[in-house]
């Protein structure tokens, strides 16, 4: 069945460092991909998608592209904030109706 | 936007209450879900609802039931609360398939 495999965490960075949140997937066809973020407290939010091969999602300086080719959807930011510190789940969707989550990333930025 | 809302942040019940967790969409959508958040086992997802009175257990229904009387409102019911059901409860809507799930702000609920 589809799945998402997660990078474990905690992830701990110094404030403007280099993140990547590795994240694979196994499905058939072609789903759409998903990066969720959620801060202390709160339900999680929608950081960026991507809904077919070779798409690149975008938003608040983190990217991830669509890789079919080696089923992956890794997570990155070229310069994190201490505002950044969240926990971030990678999604997918496929042509039924569940989401299938990966087991969060915990991210810890210090100045 | 999507505004999914959740009816408390906060709740706290006493073992063997009968506990209502309301959810509210704006959007539309067709489907509904609920979800328990627990530290170390992600997000677990126990009933969702792809149309009015319609229904599907999920990982976890065990303990839970869930009532959709209406497109925009999806209700989750405990039973008899135990003290095991004490976690963060997510509520989220999505139109069809292939979309992003739109997630309401959670309700934490103690059970004591």
């Amino acid at each position: 069945g589809d799945s998402v495999t997660q990078m474990e965490g905690p992830v701990t960075l110094s404030e403007e460092a280099f993140l990547t949140i590795n994240c694979t997937y196994t499905a058939t066809g072609y789903p759409s991909l998903f990066w969720y973020v959620q801060y202390p407290g709160e339900g999680l939010q929608l950081l960026l998608k991507a809904t077919k091969a070779d798409d690149k999602g975008s938003n608040k300086g983190f990217e991830a592209t669509y890789r079919k080719e080696t089923t992956s959807f890794h997570l990155e930011k070229g310069s994190v904030q201490v505002s950044d510190s969240a926990v971030y789940f990678c999604a997918l969707s496929n042509t039924g109706n569940q989401f299938y989550f990966g087991t969060g990333t915990s991210l810890t930025v210090i100045p | 936007d999507v505004k999914v809302t959740q009816s408390s942040r906060y709740l706290v019940k006493r073992t063997g209450e009968k506990v209502f967790l309301e959810c509210v969409q704006d959007m539309d959508h067709e489907n509904m879900f609920w979800y328990r958040q627990d530290p170390g086992l992600g997000l677990r997802l126990i009933y969702f609802s792809y149309d009015v009175k319609m229904k599907e257990k999920g990982d976890i229904p065990e303990g839970y039931s869930v009532s959709r009387e209406k497109k925009e409102r999806f209700s989750l019911i405990l039973e008899s609360a135990s003290t095991n059901q004490t976690s963060m409860y997510l509520c989220a809507s999505m139109d069809r398939p292939r979309q992003p799930q739109h997630f309401g702000d959670g309700t934490r609920l103690s059970i004591l």
